[in-house]
């Protein structure tokens, strides 16, 4: 499977531990996009990278949330001291430069007890 | 920063109906306008996209217009089947921010037999 792929699938943790998530993207896209989805809502955009700089980050990003992709490959996204208001579907995009397609993966759920 | 409204939030229609969900984009600029199926716990998928330069696409059942004076663009799905019941969502790229897409808040469609 070349798609996006994103790990963990599921994680669950209480308030205040620190979660990593994990994307690897469509390995010939330089475009690498981070959103969160809540409940009966749309993606949100969070950050992307182009590469491995980091071009943009939404005013929703936190400081508590910190996004990296050392070799223009794979990403993390770490949020640290994480909150109720952290539970959500994070999704992992890539694409090509130009405006075009973005393709999702699964996404890493995250539930803050 | 561009925003997206979507509507209806839910639709219900017979099998073999005909489906229209519209959209409205507030930033002139945007000029390329995705729509992404989005099945129950899995990856938002793209079904259509058009860019500011057409006024409508059509691929088999599906097809989109796009008002650039009116910033608003619709999906048509004719002859539905119980397999698009779904969540659609519409977005809006304006190209600059690295393309990244707003989403709108999504419709539920439910095709009932």
């Amino acid at each position: 499977d070349t798609g996006v792929s994103q790990n963990p699938r599921h994680k669950i943790t209480k308030r205040g531990q620190n979660v990593t998530f994990r994307c690897d993207p469509i390995s010939e896209h330089n475009r690498l996009y981070w959103y969160r989805q809540t409940l009966g809502q749309g993606p949100e955009f969070l950050t992307y990278f182009q590469n491995e700089a980091q071009l943009e980050k939404s005013r929703l990003l936190s400081d508590r949330f910190s996004a990296e992709r050392p070799k223009g490959s794979f990403s993390t996204l770490e949020i640290q001291r994480t909150e109720q208001g952290d539970s959500a579907m994070y999704l992992c995009a890539s694409g090509y430069p130009g405006p075009g397609e973005l393709f999702f993966g699964e996404g890493s759920r995250l539930t803050v007890l | 920063g561009e925003n997206v409204e979507q509507h209806p939030s839910t639709l219900s229609v017979q099998e073999g109906d005909s489906a229209v969900i519209k959209c409205t984009y507030s930033d002139s600029a945007s000029n390329y306008f995705p729509w992404y199926k989005q099945e129950l716990g899995k990856r938002p998928q793209l079904i259509i996209d058009i860019r500011s330069n057409v006024g409508e696409k059509k691929d088999q059942r599906i097809a989109v217009t796009l008002n650039k004076t009116a910033k608003h663009f619709s999906l048509h799905i004719t002859e539905t089947q119980p397999e698009d019941s779904a969540v659609y969502f519409c977005a809006a790229s304006s190209g600059g921010g690295g393309n990244k897409l707003t989403f709108g808040t999504g419709t539920q469609l439910k095709v009932e037999l």
